[in-house]
């Protein structure tokens, strides 16, 4: 069936390190959702990519859409404490259907201070 | 975005017994889903909540082990039947507020530990 992985499974980094997690499915996606989800928290929306090769940024955190809308990633400049959590990419098959949603095993984030 | 309010936030339960998880959302909202998140793990798919009707449950999933209600557009249940500890798991209540497939709202969560 359709997956979409998701590396790395866990990162340590140092506070001011930069950090990336990536996300490849096997098929073509209609759209990705970005969430995070802090320690004992739900998960919270971050961001949603639509298009082939789109690139979005929310203050030190910057998302790609792959021009094949296969991979998608999410990098985050500078780490801080606050960044600690597990990031979940979610892509969509069909365009409006949240049924379809398929889910990437997560990227737990650990920052030393 | 609205509150979504979900209890109880944790249990613990006796095998055999059943757990009746609520989901309030305080406005309306077009698409009700019930999550499924084990400890250290991704999230998976229970069922969609329809209102009025019987919810759609994903592969491996049953109703009459997860019996799920949706009387109303801001309400939802979703019942474990008959638990065993392979049931032990944080349940998820999320909402699509406009059912277009935007992003979803999550519940706080149900931590749930059967003995």
């Amino acid at each position: 069936g359709q997956q979409v992985m998701q590396i790395p499974q866990y990162q340590h980094v140092q506070e001011g390190e930069d950090f990336t997690t990536y996300c490849n499915s096997s098929t073509t996606l209609s759209n990705i959702q970005w969430y995070k989800q802090r320690p004992g928290g739900h998960p919270v929306f971050l961001i949603q990519l639509v298009k082939s090769g789109e690139v979005k940024k929310q203050k030190r955190l910057t998302f790609q859409f792959g021009e094949a809308k296969k991979n998608s990633s999410l990098h985050i400049t500078a780490t801080q404490t606050t960044d600690v959590g597990t990031y979940f990419c979610a892509g969509r098959l069909v365009a409006g259907n949240n049924r379809k949603l398929i889910w990437g095993l997560g990227t737990s984030l650990a920052v030393n201070p | 975005s609205a509150v979504i309010s979900q209890k109880p936030s944790r249990d613990i339960c006796q095998r055999g017994t059943s757990l009746t998880i609520q989901c309030q959302v305080d406005s309306q909202v077009t698409m009700m889903f019930w999550y499924r998140q084990q400890p250290g793990q991704s999230l998976t798919l229970i069922a969609t909540a329809n209102q009025g009707s019987e919810a759609t449950y994903e592969s491996g999933f049953v109703i009459d082990k997860f019996p799920i209600s949706r009387p109303n557009l801001t309400f939802s249940t979703l019942t474990v039947s008959n638990m065993s500890p392979e049931d032990s798991s944080i349940y998820l209540c999320s909402v699509d507020f406009r059912g277009v497939g935007e992003k979803l709202f999550f519940g706080s969560g149900t931590q749930l530990s059967v003995l």
